[in-house]
Parts: C-alpha cells; structure tokens; sequence
C-alpha cells in the first residue's frame, strides 16, 4: 500500500522559502499514470491545489502561485518537494502531499487516490 | 471564494440518508468527472467517490455520488456517527489545468 508522508519545518518567517518534502513508501514513484502533488489548506477553506509533477519531470503549477514555487522529484530517494519563495501569512496552512492516479482509455479521468497526513506551517516571524 | 460550491454544513441523524451538493462551472465539473473526499481531523483525507460514481475498494456502498450538468452530489444513507466529517468534492479544471475543490460541507450526525 503505497503511502505518503510530509516533512519541513513547522514555522516559516516572511519574505523567506518554504521548503517541505514529501516522501514516498510502499511503491515507486517512477510508475507511470500518476502525478505527484501539493495541496495546502487555509483554516476553514477548501484545499488548494499548488501543482504537480511527474516521476519525467514535468510539472504544472497553479497560476495563481507561478513565479514563486518551484516543484522537484527525486526518484532515487523516492521524493519530491515544494519550494513556495518570499511567503507571507497568506502562505500559512495545512500542506499536503497526494497522488493523483490518471485512469481511463479514450476519455481520461483523475483522482486522488493516496494522501498524506498533511504538516501545519506557519509564516510568522 | 471556492470555484465549485458547497453547502457549508449539513445535518442527520443516525440511519437517515444525506445528501450533499456540490455545484461547479462548464470548465470543471461540467466537462470533467466528480471525485469526494473525506476529511477527519488529524487524518489523511480519503478518496470516497471517483468519477462521478465509482467507489474505491473498502469504501462503504452507503456512500454514493452521481453528476449532471455543471452538479454533483453524494449521498450517505444509513448514516453513522463515525460519518460526521468533512467532505469534498473535486474535479480538474481545464481553465487551470489542475484540480479544483469546494469549499467543503461539514456533516454533523445528530
């Protein structure tokens, strides 16, 4: 059973880098037909989804957070992580890892299927 | 704001059946399908419905979702205490080419 676990530091100061790994277990994250993502929640919002990346490399971001995130895989430590730049207290929330698995033949469909706990970080100085 | 609507809370008691909604746009739920998600606190969230109605393995078949047009719902029937939870509903959206959510339904069992 493949399992996702989160881990950086709790507590961030404004205007530097929030940094959180994501570590995998339980299965590979080079298998084909699955996305490897970020999801943060705002107290009392709906989750957020930060972006994406494949075990290829390819990654896709939110729009409203380009230019300050950046997502990497590392398929030898069965990884990936998140970098969110100059954050403030707007960055401050629930951050998870999940799997999205691509299924379907003619016609694509996505889920996520595989979650993380999820780590609080807060930007306070 | 959340793209896709929820109602912010919803409310049985044991063994009645539930329904939450969850209301999108042509770009989101109108072109793509409906997964739900369940949210306890202190846990991973946990996938319950995928693709409008499909649910994975070791979910209960008392949840249920179905999909028309630009709505989605789920249904809970014979509801459990063990149900009270937050629930999700999700679905890609071309316009961002990710997933969107609702903002959530917070589901008190009585």
């Amino acid at each position: 059973q493949v399992r996702l676990q989160e881990s950086g530091p709790g507590l961030v100061k404004p205007s530097q880098t929030l940094s959180l790994t994501c570590t995998v277990s339980g299965g590979s994250i080079s298998s084909g037909g699955y996305y490897w993502n970020w999801i943060r929640q705002h107290p009392g919002k709906g989750p957020e989804w930060i972006g994406y990346i494949h075990h290829n490399g390819n990654t896709w971001h939110n729009p409203s957070l380009k230019g300050r995130l950046l997502i990497s895989i590392d398929t030898s430590k069965s990884q990936f992580s998140l970098r969110l730049s100059s954050v403030t207290a707007a960055d401050t929330a629930v951050y998870y890892c999940a799997r999205i698995t691509e299924a379907g033949t003619h016609s694509y469909y996505y889920y996520m299927d595989v979650w993380g706990r999820g780590t609080t970080v807060t930007v306070s100085s | 704001q959340s793209v896709v609507t929820q109602p912010p809370s919803a409310s049985g008691t044991p063994g009645q059946r539930v329904t939450i909604s969850c209301s999108g746009h042509r770009s989101n739920v109108g072109s793509n399908t409906v997964n739900w998600y369940q949210l306890l606190p202190g846990t991973a969230p946990q996938l319950l419905i995928y693709s409008n109605n499909q649910r994975p393995s070791g979910v209960p078949d008392r949840f249920s979702g179905s999909k028309s047009g630009t709505s989605a719902s789920l249904a809970i029937s014979g509801l459990q205490s063990e149900d009270e939870a937050e629930y999700y509903c999700e679905a890609w959206d071309d316009s961002v080419n990710g997933p969107v959510f609702g903002g959530g339904t917070k589901l008190t069992v009585l």
